[in-house]
């Protein structure tokens, strides 16, 4: 079975500083990998789709990038309320998560 | 504005079927273009996939868990149910029900509405 790898676990971060979270799958993958955004006591929310695709209502600072084996997830001038864990998905597996904190 | 919500008991004993129903308003469960699933978040960890289902009644189970799982849809009342047997400890969780896009019961894209969970424990 497939494993995504995210990393790092967690990070601390400023209000305005670029943020990359990685996910490496343990072999390589089709391009249909998702990312979503968690805060406390709240259902994912959808982020990315298929490595790279926006979803609607997702604000423009948030990019996904990637192919193969290797993915990112792009924050590029972190806001307040981007302060949550974020997982990366594909078909029926997670990444472990990261959860972005501030600094 | 699609909306899935899970009901079902809260506590469940040690050894017994925990059983949750979600039920989509909004949509229909029958459309061709979706899936459905349930996913689950033990406190204070990652998410874990348990399993999809097509109204046609296809279904696909983590490997992990499928000696235990069941899922089932009714068309009629617009729901989708998941029964996980021999529960433990282990099994205590959020769990979400959850409306997926993608090719096929096992090659699921991206999931693009979440029910708001609901929080099963359980123990004696």
């Amino acid at each position: 079975a497939i494993q995504l790898t995210q990393s790092p676990s967690s990070l601390s971060a400023s209000v305005g500083d670029r943020v990359t979270i990685t996910c490496r799958a343990s072999q390589g993958i089709s391009s249909a990998l998702a990312w979503y955004q968690q805060k406390p006591g709240k259902a994912p929310k959808l982020l990315i789709y298929d490595a790279s695709s926006l979803e609607s209502g997702v604000p423009s600072r948030f990019s996904g990038s990637g192919s193969g084996t290797d993915f990112t997830l792009t924050i590029s001038s972190l806001q307040p309320e981007d302060f949550a864990t974020y997982y990366c998905q594909q078909f029926d597996t997670f990444g472990g998560g990261t959860k972005v904190e501030i600094k | 504005q699609l909306q899935l919500q899970e009901s079902g008991p809260g506590l469940v004993k040690p050894s017994e079927t925990l059983s949750l129903t979600c039920t989509v308003s909004g949509g229909s469960i029958s459309s061709s273009s979706y899936y459905w699933g349930w996913i689950r978040q033990p406190p204070g960890k990652g998410l874990e996939w348990i399993g999809s289902i097509y109204y046609s009644g296809s279904t696909y189970y983590n490997p992990s868990l499928k000696s235990r799982v069941t899922i089932s849809v009714d068309t009629s009342k617009n729901q989708f149910s998941l029964k996980l047997s021999s529960v433990t400890a282990a099994d205590t969780a959020v769990y979400y029900c959850a409306r997926l896009v993608g090719l096929g019961v096992t090659k699921v894209r991206f999931i693009d509405y979440w029910g708001q969970g609901t929080l099963v424990t359980v123990s004696s």
